[in-house]
């Protein structure tokens, strides 16, 4: 149980476009999401936590308006990374929780390149 | 702030070489502190999570356990596909949005030889 999973899981973008990543727990209801970023041999880094039918909240130094996240279910939370740029390229993991749990379990990531 | 230090950085063993991986945290108030495993390219694994010290918890050849400063992740004479980085992960007790963040330590890289 509590498999979560990420589409695309490779994505190559022109710079200027956008592109959007998909998270979804497979069997079990996700009232609080994560998206994090993560850098080659560095550590998670949050990005904004997602509730169920509420506004993400954005960590300080992450661009709300070019990082749009959506929970719109219980299953279902959206990345759209908007006008990415290359610098823009990383390693995107999404995690999700289940209410009255404290675990949070992790997708399997999106690499994305922006050329 | 919360901070979470593991170490070490990186460990090679050889195969059937036990060890334990260290994460040192200070946190206000701890509701819980996680361990993960992370292969190359891949989103973190969830191993165990703790809650109060004194409590242990074993998968087979992992045991973490828990104090009130520090989490050991005991490897019991580990296998080559035990090679993995180790992630520590404190959860703080708050009741507000900063309750749901997780802050992660930096990993510990390991690398277990046949």
């Amino acid at each position: 149980g509590a498999v979560v999973s990420q589409h695309p899981s490779r994505v190559i973008c022109k710079s200027g476009t956008s592109v959007k990543i998909e998270c979804r727990s497979l069997d079990f209801q996700a009232t609080t999401m994560f998206w994090y970023r993560q850098f080659p041999k560095q550590s998670l880094m949050l990005m904004a936590t997602s509730n169920e039918g509420s506004k993400a909240t954005y960590e300080q130094g992450v661009e709300k308006d070019k990082f749009l996240i959506n929970h719109a279910s219980l299953t279902l939370s959206t990345l759209t990374v908007t006008s990415a740029h290359p610098e823009d390229s990383s390693f995107y993991i999404c995690s999700a929780r289940a209410s009255g749990r404290y675990e949070q379990y992790f997708g399997p990531g999106t690499r994305l390149t922006v050329t | 702030e919360d901070q979470v230090t593991q170490s070490p950085e990186a460990l090679r063993l050889q195969e059937g070489e036990s060890s334990s991986l260290n994460c040192s945290y200070t946190v206000s108030g701890l509701r819980g502190l996680f361990w993960y495993r992370q292969d190359p390219g891949k989103g973190p694994e969830f191993l165990f999570t703790l809650y109060s010290a004194g409590e242990e918890k074993e998968k087979e050849r992992l045991k973490a356990t828990l104090t009130k400063k520090e989490s050991f992740l005991h490897i019991t004479a580990p296998k080559p596909e035990d090679s993995a980085t180790y992630l520590c992960a404190v959860q703080p007790f708050l009741n507000n949005n900063a309750g749901n963040m997780l802050t992660f330590g930096g990993g510990t890289r390991l690398m277990v030889k046949p």
